[in-house]
């Protein structure tokens, strides 16, 4: 059973540079979360897709968007990079539209601005 | 003031130790609880999950709510070098996950 799948593992960008990273769910789940994780930090929501729309969204600017293909699968596009985006970017899956649904993660992208 | 409080360590323990992880958290929406174990440059992986206040126990993981207080804990039995590695609360009321910033464990042999 594949678990959360994730890519690139490591991605090297430079400030202004646009970058998008990708998430293939676990199988048999719907729906995609995206943390971000500062060194140091607890990982950080930005966003949750769930049948292919942005169902709830944390504090991050417009600069951070998304998709959801119809396989579950997913994106995060960050554009006009700054150093500050420099992280561990994770990926989370689960299954349908319940509150406090399990949610299980990929290993990441670690994403460094330079 | 952050949502969810929880000391980052490090702590350091013999093997076979009992350790004790806490988070404090100041949001009463909150639900669910869980625990996420990370090894360094890796993904969180769930190791507890526990809905409103109570006990749940898995192998030499227990997990502790408290509502009332707004106090989870986690505790391992006769740890081991292997369960080294930074320990995460999370919690929510909804959908996103709230994290604590994550305690570093370290097991001596």
């Amino acid at each position: 059973d594949a678990g959360v799948t994730q890519s690139p593992t490591h991605l090297i960008k430079t400030r202004g540079q646009q970058v998008t990273l990708r998430c293939s769910p676990k199988s048999g789940h719907d729906t995609v979360s995206w943390y971000q994780q500062a060194l140091g930090q607890g990982p950080q929501f930005i966003f949750q897709y769930y049948e292919e729309e942005e169902r709830q969204r944390g504090n991050f600017p417009d600069r951070f968007s998304g998709h959801q293909f119809p396989n579950y699968s997913s994106e995060l596009n960050v554009n006009a990079l700054l150093l500050g985006d420099s992280a561990l970017y994770l990926c989370a899956s689960s299954l349908g539209g319940s509150r406090g649904e399990t949610q299980y993660f990929g290993p990441g992208t670690r994403l460094l601005v330079l | 003031q952050k949502e969810v409080e929880q000391d980052p360590g490090p702590l350091s323990v013999p093997e076979g130790a009992i350790v004790s992880l806490n988070c404090t958290y100041s949001n009463s929406a909150f639900q669910y609880f869980m625990w996420y174990r990370q090894y360094s440059r890796k993904g969180p992986e769930l190791l507890m999950y526990t809905y409103s206040s109570g006990n749940k126990e898995d192998g030499r993981f227990t997990a502790q709510v408290d509502k009332s207080s707004k106090y989870i804990s986690l505790f391992i039995r006769d740890s081991q070098p292997s369960d080294s590695a930074t320990y995460l609360c999370a919690m929510t009321g909804r959908r996103a996950l709230t994290f604590g910033s994550g305690t570093r464990l370290q097991v001596q042999p």
